[in-house]
């Protein structure tokens, strides 16, 4: 089957700058997940949807960040402003439902300058 | 929220050697716990789980044993091999794969 996809695989910005991450999942997975990866951290959980509902968005940063998922398939998550601290890879994974086993993602790895 | 504290950041062992790599968790409402394994520059891809009703669960050259009243889990790869460089991470979540929170990390290096 194919794996989750996700564009672009690199992106550099300047702080304060807009950034957009795209995510589409395999096929017929309903449990959508985003996390940040700082270098040298484990993955941190920033959302997850279960279909076009948000189940949890409790450390996502909501004054930079949002994410969306409106038909219930593929999915973005976008930074607005972004800070330097933002550098990070961005991974998205996504499972049958929230009792199957993620699927990661390649992810995107941003550069904020 | 949950805590997920992993050692050690680091180990090296000889092929043919163990490896433990050991977390601990806070939320005692924790009940699913995943180890990855990512490789350098690849996705983290899942190894083994384990579920709180379980007390061990081996898979081959891998084991994860959990303990719920001290709340702590670990990973035991035995007979080790280069191929089984990169970095573990552990994980815990309060339901299945909800609210999943991560460990730091350990970097094992297999030397051949």
């Amino acid at each position: 089957e194919a794996g989750v996809a996700q564009s672009p695989r690199y992106k550099i910005i300047e702080k304060r700058q807009s950034v957009a991450f795209w995510c589409n999942p395999i096929s017929g997975h309903a449990t959508l997940y985003w996390y940040q990866q700082i270098l040298g951290q484990g993955p941190k959980l920033l959302i997850q949807f279960q279909n076009n509902g948000v189940v949890d968005d409790s450390q996502l940063p909501k004054d930079r960040f949002s994410a969306e998922r409106l038909k219930g398939v593929d999915s973005t998550l976008k930074i607005q402003p972004a800070k330097l601290e933002d550098s990070a890879v961005y991974l998205c994974a996504s499972s049958l439902s929230s009792t199957y086993e993620q699927y990661f993602g390649p992810g995107t790895r941003l550069t904020v300058t | 929220g949950e805590n997920v504290e992993q050692h050690p950041s680091t180990l090296s062992v000889q092929e043919g050697d163990s490896a433990v790599i050991k977390c601990t968790y806070s939320d005692s409402a924790s009940n699913y716990f995943p180890w990855y394994k990512q490789e350098l520059g690849k996705r983290p891809q899942l190894i083994i789980d384990i579920r709180s009703n379980v007390g061990e669960k081996k898979d081959q050259r891998i084991a994860v044993t959990l303990n719920k009243t001290a709340k702590h889990f670990s990973l035991h790869i035995t007979e080790t091999q280069p191929e089984d460089s990169a970095v573990y991470f552990c994980a815990a979540s309060p339901y299945n794969n909800n609210d999943m929170r991560f460990g730091a990390g350990t970097r094992l290096t297999v030397k051949p």
